[in-house]
């Protein structure tokens, strides 16, 4: 079946430095492919997505692109705050829209001053 | 996008009870999703709910353990049955909704913590 899989966590890391969480998936069709975040004491939130090969989502300065080739859709961010602490969640859906998706792990990320 | 809540927002319950979780949503719906999120794990689907059919649950999951209503687009139920320790999750309600594009995006509440002693 469908799987994602996440690079794994905690990540911790300095004000303005460099992000990225890796993340590879598994599917049967061609998925669309979704970063969630939740932050402290929130509910889930879609912070970005793609739907089709070679695209790039972007949102708050984070990036992620759709790689077929190598089945994978990373989280970047070039200069993280403080206030992107969070657990940030892979996962694509198999089926036209966001139906029924499947979700990596998560990968607790924590910013420090 | 549509707003969401849920009740009761957390619960502590004793072995053996059955818990309730109500979502409404806004906004009329066609599809409904419920996912549970274990301590420390990700989140996994329980079932989908559509308005006027019965609900469609994931491998794993079975209808008695966790009966599910949707008896209109904009509110449905989760009930945890006979439960155990192994229970205490967040349990969430989710949406789908079409966002103006030709995408529908899916949109979360903010989640049921449910403790089990």
């Amino acid at each position: 079946g469908d799987s994602v899989t996440q690079m794994e966590g905690p990540v911790t890391l300095s004000e303005e430095a460099f992000l990225t969480i890796n993340c590879t998936y598994t599917a049967t069709g061609y998925p669309s492919l979704f970063w969630y975040v939740q932050y402290p004491g929130e509910g889930l939130q879609l912070l970005l997505k793609a739907t089709k090969a070679d695209d790039k989502g972007s949102n708050k300065g984070f990036e992620a692109t759709y790689r077929k080739e190598t089945t994978s859709f990373h989280l970047e961010k070039g200069s993280v705050q403080v206030s992107d602490s969070a657990v940030y969640f892979c996962a694509l859906s198999d089926l036209w829209g966001a139906q029924k998706l499947v979700f990596g792990q998560g990968t607790r990320l924590t910013i420090n001053p | 996008s549509a707003v969401i809540s849920q009740k009761p927002s957390r619960d502590i319950c004793q072995r053996g009870t059955s818990l309730t979780i109500q979502c409404q949503v806004d906004s009329q719906v066609t599809m409904m999703f419920w996912y549970r999120q274990q301590p420390g794990q990700s989140l996994t689907l329980i079932a989908t709910a559509n308005q006027g059919s019965e609900a469609t649950y994931e491998s794993g999951f079975v209808i008695d353990k966790f009966p599910i209503s949707r008896p209109n687009l904009t509110f449905s139920t989760l009930t945890v049955s006979n439960m155990s320790p192994e229970d205490s999750s967040i349990y969430l309600c989710s949406v789908e909704e079409g966002t103006g594009s030709s995408y529908n995006e899916q949109f979360f509440g903010p989640g049921t913590r449910l403790t089990v002693l």
